[in-house]
């Protein structure tokens, strides 16, 4: 039962435009979400969040909408850098699971010069 | 970067024989996890501490033990390894619980069980 299912698993866009990447849960208890990037051969490393009290957060080029009604994230990045090509995955929490995050399959970003 | 490191960052090994991967923090965060990566899946939690010597089981944990003696030190062992455990693993710390709780990741460890 995948209960963080990011249906994309690749995303190719130019360079300055923007990138759109999208996730969508199941679990109405979850009430916080990340989002991480992944390069090859390195850990996953936060990018940004989100809580259920909101419906929008923004960091730089990044920012993240949340729709709570349709169960459903997404990570906007303006503009795309060819340094941005990696590996996405959006993960959640629930209070009621303590430290534990649901992650994500990943989608694959390919920003082309 | 959060003081992380796994080790060994590559392994091969052959069915049937033990495997124990370690994983050993700076930051001091009470909060430990095992993880592993495979194409299709994401990541999968395998198991976590919330404390020396308290661990619980994640989603796969099957086939996997843990030990946590030490803050520090958080170690994953696979008492025979088969080779659908062949897969990138990584452990990851964090310093609180519940909601605004970031996890951060070390390396990862690339194990191959042929």
């Amino acid at each position: 039962d995948q209960q963080v299912k990011q249906n994309s698993p690749s995303l190719s866009v130019q360079e300055g435009r923007i990138s759109i990447l999208n996730c969508d849960y199941t679990n109405s208890m979850f009430d916080y979400f990340l989002w991480y990037k992944k390069y090859p051969a390195e850990g996953p490393t936060f990018l940004i969040s989100i809580s259920s009290i909101k419906d929008k957060n923004e960091d730089g080029r990044f920012t993240v909408f949340l729709n709570k009604s349709a169960k459903h994230l997404s990570l906007h990045i303006v503009p795309s850098q060819p340094g941005d090509s990696a590996v996405y995955f959006c993960a959640a929490s629930a209070e009621t699971s303590g430290s534990r995050l649901t992650f994500g399959e990943g989608t694959q970003l390919t920003v082309n010069p | 970067d959060a003081g992380i490191t796994q080790s060994p960052r590559h392994k091969v090994t052959e069915t049937g024989t033990p495997v124990t991967l370690r994983c050993h923090q700076t930051e001091n965060h009470r909060y430990m996890y095992w993880y592993r990566q495979d194409p299709g899946h994401g990541l999968r939690l395998i198991h976590y501490s919330y404390g020396v010597k308290d661990t619980d089981k994640g989603e796969v944990s099957d086939g996997y033990s843990v030990s946590r003696s030490k803050t520090e030190d958080f170690l994953l062992t696979l008492e025979s390894a088969t080779s659908s455990q062949t897969s990138v693993y990584f452990c990851a710390i964090s310093e609180n619980s519940g909601t605004y709780n970031e996890q951060f990741f070390g390396p990862g460890t690339r194990l191959t069980v042929l």
